[in-house]
């Protein structure tokens, strides 16, 4: 069984619109909830959250943990087509310092 | 510069050969993992190493191996026991800071292909 599940698997979008990406997570001793943008190659490092109810920016993208719902979301505001990637989320429990990650979302943004 | 090399950035392999990925960091990180990458399942952890000389299987270790006999360098061999080895492999480091775990720092990865 997946640990860490996301949806949509993919979606495309035109430039200007607003993107909303879910992770859900199941494990037993959760430490912290990572975000990764993945365009080529190397994933690349957005967010880390490990409170509930905090929200975390950057630019045009936030993100926000729900401890007791055990999920997270992503939010990309008006998309340009720079924002298409493979959005990955990953959880860390404690004690053990492995990343577990999901499948991924794929996001095309049209111009 | 600092940062993770992973080489080669393109391998391919015959069927029955052992192959090493190469992944060195200088960011002095205690920590480093092995991923792979297949279409539609996102990252699934081969091997992960928090110390030098010890390390520990991922959810799909079968068919791999490592070693840490530096801190700076975490080689991956695909033997010939690894039945699908075509994908393409991540290598990542963190730091352990307090006992927490900082974010992951990916290298540029390797594409292997089985010819």
């Amino acid at each position: 069984e997946d640990k860490v599940v996301q949806s949509p698997l993919s979606l495309v979008v035109h430039e200007g619109d607003t993107v909303t990406l879910n992770c859900s997570y199941e494990v037993t001793n959760f430490r912290s909830l990572l975000w990764y943008k993945q365009e080529k190659k190397a994933p690349t490092f957005l967010f880390m959250l490990t409170s509930s109810g905090i929200e975390k920016k950057s630019g045009r993208l936030s993100s926000i943990l729900d401890k007791k719902e055990l999920s997270s979301i992503l939010n990309i505001t008006a998309t340009q087509t720079g924002d298409s990637a493979i959005y990955l989320c990953a959880v860390e429990e404690v004690y053990d310092y492995k990343l577990s990650f999901g499948a991924g979302t794929t996001v095309t943004v049209r111009a | 510069d600092g940062g993770i090399t992973q080489s080669p950035k393109y391998l391919f392999r015959k069927e029955g050969q052992n192959v090493t990925l190469s992944c060195e960091q200088n960011l002095n990180h205690d920590a480093m993992y092995w991923y792979r990458q297949d279409p539609g399942q996102g990252l699934r952890l081969i091997y992960y190493s928090q110390i030098v000389n010890d390390f520990q299987k991922g959810d799909i270790a079968e068919g791999y191996s490592v070693s840490r006999e530096k801190k700076e360098s975490f080689p991956l061999t695909v033997t010939s026991a690894q039945k699908n080895p075509t994908a393409f492999y991540l290598c990542a480091t963190s730091s352990i800071v307090g006992g927490e775990n900082t974010e992951a720092f990916f290298g540029q990865g390797t594409r292997l292909t089985v010819v």
